[in-house]
């Protein structure tokens, strides 16, 4: 079936280090892929999205390319600030199934 | 401005009690969905509806009841049957099946549940 794989946390950082939370994925066929964030008792907010492969989505200096050949989407973004902390989640939707399939979320705690 | 509300932010409720759990959207979204979030872990699919008087379970349905009368509300029921019903609830509403597939979903801002 349908799996997220998500590298586990925390990952603990100073502000303006380079991020990379990794996600690898279990599809059949060509899924679409999304990052959401979670800030600290809020729901959940789309921080950027790939629909086919070689494509990159990016945000808020947050950037993911989707890699077919490694079934990867990993996030990165070049200096995290303090705000940057919070839970991130790899999703994946594959037609034929009509629900979002979630990583377990990745914390990650940025210092001064 | 268009969104999701849940509502209320914090719920307590006695052993034995049933609880409701509010869900509106003002985006026009013919699906919506329900997801529980326990501490450190990832979101699991309580239930989710694509179209008006239509729902289906999730992976976690036992101990929940849910209504679709109106495609803007998607109430949530956690029933005296639900045996660790503490956790963080949100709804989710999206545009699928109209969104080419991508099924990109909207987010509230949660529910926390605390049973005393």
């Amino acid at each position: 079936g349908n799996s997220v794989t998500q590298m586990e946390g925390p990952v603990t950082l100073s502000e303006e280090a380079f991020l990379t939370i990794n996600c690898t994925y279990t599809a059949t066929g060509y899924p679409s892929l999304f990052w959401y964030v979670q800030y600290p008792g809020e729901g959940l907010q789309l921080l950027l999205k790939a629909t086919k492969a070689d494509d990159k989505g990016s945000n808020k200096g947050f950037e993911a390319t989707y890699r077919k050949e490694t079934t990867s989407f990993h996030l990165e973004k070049g200096s995290v600030q303090v705000s940057d902390s919070a839970v991130y989640f790899c999703a994946l939707y594959s037609g034929g199934y009509n629900k979002l399939i979630f990583g377990a979320g990745t914390r990650l705690a940025v210092h001064p | 401005d268009g969104g999701i509300t849940q509502s209320p932010k914090y719920l307590f409720r006695k052993e034995g009690q049933n609880v409701t759990l509010s869900c509106e959207q003002n985006l026009n979204h013919d699906a919506m969905y329900w997801y529980r979030q326990d501490p450190g872990q990832g979101l699991r699919l309580i239930y989710y509806s694509q179209i008006v008087n239509d729902f289906q379970k999730g992976d976690i349905a036992e101990g929940y009841s849910v209504s679709r009368e109106k495609k803007e509300s998607f109430p949530l029921t956690v029933t005296s049957a639900q045996k660790n019903p503490t956790a963080f609830y949100l709804c989710a509403s999206s545009d699928w099946p109209t969104s080419g597939g991508r099924n990109e979903q909207f987010f509230g801002p949660g529910t926390r549940l605390t049973v005393l």
